[in-house]
């Protein structure tokens, strides 16, 4: 039981390029979420799914796309990468009943 | 609106207590609760819910105060392992599914 997963760990990106960011749960969670967090700074939602076809804005949505592939697994996608979406990118998941949001990793993207 | 921690940092020594304040100038229906350790992801906490429900993991406590939109979280007896930096984020009516994030309080215990 792996929890929530995310690739990649880190990444580099230059001023315009895209890239997609991957997360899989395997709690069988229906609710997904992707934040953003800048250094010394709170989380700020970007996108969230409350069940698999449905997708939200958040706070931050701008410059941002995302995809419920299926239940598992929640991608964010940048298009067009700028200097100020570097940032760390934490995906969570949350089940029906719960109200306790878990965590993955995080992805450290730095954009030059 | 982003809810407002305070303080924005504290030192302690192991064995002192501290308080965390968390405030909103928007009703709340949920505050949750949660700690993050240095390049580590955040870790659920606990979770007050409008009408004095409470859930959560560890000896910790917390306090909701509907009225003022006020939260404020109670670290007792304070262990090494306590040091991070606190969020509290505020849901809406449908508690847990959207929430709104604190700029967090970081908290150093010192043996």
């Amino acid at each position: 039981n792996a929890g929530v997963t995310q690739t990649p760990k880190f990444q580099v990106l230059k001023t315009g390029q895209s890239m997609t960011l991957q997360c899989a749960q395997d709690m069988n969670h229906n609710s997904m979420y992707w934040y953003r967090q800048d250094p010394g700074m709170g989380l700020r939602l970007i996108y969230y799914s409350a069940s698999e076809g449905t997708t939200d804005k958040g706070e931050v949505p701008n410059g941002y796309n995302v995809s419920r592939l299926n239940k598992r697994e929640f991608s964010l996608r940048l298009e067009s990468a700028a200097p100020s979406q570097t940032s760390v990118y934490f995906c969570a998941s949350r089940g029906r009943q719960g109200y306790e949001q878990y965590f993955g990793p995080g992805t450290r993207l730095t954009v030059t | 609106q982003q809810p407002v921690q305070s303080p924005q940092a504290v030192i302690l020594r192991e064995g002192e207590d501290a308080v965390i304040n968390c405030s909103s100038s928007k009703a709340l229906y949920s505050v949750h609760w949660y700690r993050q350790k240095h390049g580590e992801a955040p870790v659920f906490l606990m979770i007050l819910l409008k009408g004095g429900e409470q859930k959560g993991h560890e000896k910790i406590s917390a306090s909701f105060n509907e009225k003022k939109q006020q939260s404020s979280l109670y670290l007792t007896a304070s262990q090494l392992s306590y040091s991070g930096t606190y969020f509290c984020g505020t849901g809406g009516n449908n508690a847990g599914n959207m929430l709104t994030f604190g700029g967090g309080t970081r908290l150093m215990v010192k043996p």
